[in-house]
């Protein structure tokens, strides 16, 4: 199984600020096979980037993704209100076919 | 604009079946371009893939939960489905159906999600 870890668990910023969420794969994992998803209270998750870098329809383009082989990124490069929320990374073709990281949250400091 | 919506009972008790459905309106389940994709999140916890279904009726399954889970699709209704047996209390969660473009490796759109809780 390929395992995702995220780092940090949590990320305190203000409302302006850069925010900067790591995914590290325990193997590397194809580009075209990394995915990020932001998930808010009670609500289900939502795509923001595919392929690593590409960014899902309607995403506003201060989302941004990067990466490859076992490191990924996601930055917000000016956090709005309504960022605050646990982000995910997903990678796709190991056994099982689809895993998820622990999530890293970002919420208001 | 394609819309994903699960139903089932709210309640499960232990050793039953759980059993979900996942209905899709503003597009054919049909149409051959995706696949349908179970995935849970137990309450303060990360997501776990349960398993997809191509229109063929071709599936593919989390490792994990293979032994217990059944993957079904009725394409009359332009619904998927979901049976996971023998349930016990660690499969207390929220279950959401999700639509997956043939390995496009993303899963877009969610439905909003349903709780199961299982409790006698």
């Amino acid at each position: 199984e390929i395992v995702l870890t995220q780092s940090p668990g949590t990320l305190s910023l203000s409302p302006g600020e850069r925010a900067t969420l790591s995914c590290r794969a325990s193997e590397s994992v194809g580009s075209s096979h990394l995915a990020w998803y932001q998930q808010k209270p009670g609500q289900a998750p939502r795509l923001l980037i595919y392929g690593a870098s590409s960014r899902a329809t309607g995403i506003p383009d201060r989302f941004s993704g990067s990466g490859s082989g076992t490191d990924f990124t996601l930055t917000i490069s000016r956090l709005e209100p309504e960022d605050f929320a646990v982000y995910y990374c997903q990678q796709f073709g190991g056994s099982p076919l689809f895993t998820f990281g622990p999530g890293t949250k970002v919420d208001i400091k | 604009q394609v819309r994903l919506q699960e139903s089932g009972p709210g309640l499960v008790k232990p050793s039953q079946t759980l059993s979900l459905t996942c209905t899709v309106s503003g597009g054919s389940i049909s149409s051959g371009s995706y696949y349908w994709s179970w995935i849970r999140q137990p309450a303060g916890k990360g997501l776990e893939w349960i398993g997809r279904i191509y229109t063929s009726g071709s599936t593919n399954y989390n490792p994990s939960l293979k032994s217990r889970v059944t993957l079904s699709v009725d394409t009359s209704k332009n619904q998927f489905s979901l049976k996971l047996n023998s349930v016990t209390a660690a499969d207390t969660a929220v279950y959401y159906c999700a639509r997956e473009f043939l390995w496009s490796a993303m899963l877009d759109p969610w439905g909003q999600g349903t709780l199961v809780t299982v409790s006698s």
